[in-house]
């Protein structure tokens, strides 16, 4: 089972608009990061956030990590309709492995 | 480099055949993983090495799996007898873990096994 939640499940918007999507963990983590699949293939890395920092970017991404309430959020902004993936949160509990989301469906319009 | 190398890219097998997956990690990396991927049960960890060794294999569902890395360019996943309920996407990462934090995991392709 997995120990991480991500909300929306789906989300549908229109190229140019930002998309944001939010994940819940329950346990302590040393970091967080956020994966891209695009259907039919494998997890691509996006971004890692530590459990010391608060906000990251990376082009247009921008990740918040709030370990107080064990909640993080990736927002694309001015999406394009090669954003169209399934995003994964993973987090990192100290063992190495990570524990992934249940994932958010993108879909952008063009 | 190559990237992450998975083979077979697809596997449809019958019930109760054995089924070996495979994974070529990226050259240097200390870190494997197996995941399993269902539309139920999401992405979960199945078994992980370091350094060729197996760390935690709590995530195997069953006897029926067994992975083996014998050297640091190969591993394999092997279930045997398969079952119909095995059917999902394999996929096997590998990462270079540099100090306590866990760094980013390069995910192969992913085989999709259908067990009928």
């Amino acid at each position: 089972s997995q120990q991480g939640e991500e909300d929306p499940q789906a989300l549908s918007i229109q190229e140019g608009e930002n998309a944001t999507m939010n994940c819940s963990y329950k346990t302590s983590i040393n970091n967080l990061q956020w994966y891209r699949q695009n259907s039919g293939r494998g997890l691509v890395h996006l971004i890692l956030i530590r459990s010391n920092e608060r906000e990251k970017h990376s082009g247009r991404l921008r990740v918040t990590l709030d370990t107080s309430k064990k909640s993080s959020s990736l927002l694309i902004t001015a999406s394009r309709a090669a954003d169209t993936a399934s995003y994964f949160c993973a987090f990192d509990t100290g063992r190495r492995a990570l524990t992934f989301g249940s994932g958010t469906r993108l879909q952008v319009q063009p | 480099d190559a990237g992450v190398i998975q083979s077979p890219r697809h596997e449809v097998t019958e019930m109760g055949q054995e089924v070996t997956l495979r994974c070529k990690p990226i050259s240097g990396h200390d870190y494997l993983f197996w995941y399993r991927q269902t539309m139920m049960r999401g992405l979960e960890l199945l078994i992980y090495f370091n350094n060729n060794v197996p760390i935690d294999d709590s995530g195997m569902p069953e006897d029926r799996f067994s992975a083996k890395m014998p050297n640091a360019s190969f591993s394999t996943l092997k279930i045997q007898p398969s079952e119909p309920r095995d059917s999902a996407v394999y996929f096997c990462a590998s990462s270079l873990a540099l100090g306590q934090y866990s760094y980013e995991q390069y995910f192969g392709p992913g085989t999709r096994l259908t067990v009928t």
